[in-house]
């Protein structure tokens, strides 16, 4: 089974800094997604950014960034410029792309992002 | 719009009764999802299902039942055999994964917060 680990239970950053936050993963596939979700207050699951398995470059979406190292397991979200807005529980979940698992979201245990002003 | 409604948002249960969480989706996606979050903790699958009269018990599927019989809706009960229910219970959908490109991704409703008095 897959699972995913997220060593950061709680992380804080100043309002404008960047902050990267880590998440590494267990899998015996190839083809597979990864994602980042964020979970305000509201406790509304929010996606930030995904990333396939299968294409090299990195995803980006306005600040967020992530850095997909295939070979090490390894999937960091960065937040640049970061907002008070951003302060939030971040989540870091896998998918399968094939079979009857392929159905179904893993998710790590989540970073606390605290955003100082 | 479309998107994803649970209801109640809150609901208050004696001990030994059932309750029944509704979930409905106008996404048109054929998967659903039920997963439970306890404090301070990640995502855990209860259940899922890809298909109309179909479903999967998921990582910790005692205690619940789920149906599903039609696309749009797949609710679930908390049994009185479920020995810690309190939690927060979020529903989801997305599309089924075929081939390379599909997002993968899934959409959330706002959750709903079970309490057991």
């Amino acid at each position: 089974a897959q699972t995913v680990t997220q060593s950061q239970p709680e992380m804080s950053v100043q309002e404008a800094e960047t902050v990267t936050l880590s998440c590494t993963y267990d899998t015996s596939e190839s083809d597979y997604y990864l994602f980042w979700y964020k979970q305000p207050p509201s406790r509304q699951m929010i996606l930030v950014i995904r990333q396939e398995a299968y294409k090299q470059q990195n995803a980006t979406e306005n600040r967020f960034s992530v850095n997909f190292q295939k070979a090490a397991k390894s999937f960091s979200l960065k937040i640049s410029d970061s907002q008070l807005g951003d302060a939030a529980m971040y989540f870091c979940a896998y998918r399968s792309a094939t079979g009857a698992s392929g159905s179904r979201l893993t998710f790590g245990e989540g970073t606390q992002l605290t955003v100082n002003p | 719009d479309g998107g994803i409604t649970q209801s109640p948002k809150y609901l208050f249960r004696k001990e030994g009764q059932n309750v029944t969480l509704s979930c409905e989706q106008n996404l048109n996606h054929d998967a659903m999802y039920w997963y439970r979050q306890d404090p301070g903790q990640g995502l855990r699958l209860i259940y899922y299902s890809q298909i109309v009269n179909d479903f999967q018990k998921g990582d910790i599927a005692e205690g619940y039942s789920v149906s599903r019989e039609k696309k749009e809706s797949f609710p679930l009960t908390v049994t009185s055999a479920q020995k810690n229910p309190t939690a927060f219970y979020l529903c989801a959908s997305s599309m089924l994964l075929s081939g390379r490109g599909r997002a993968g991704e899934l959409f959330f409703g706002e959750g709903s917060r079970l309490t057991v008095l």
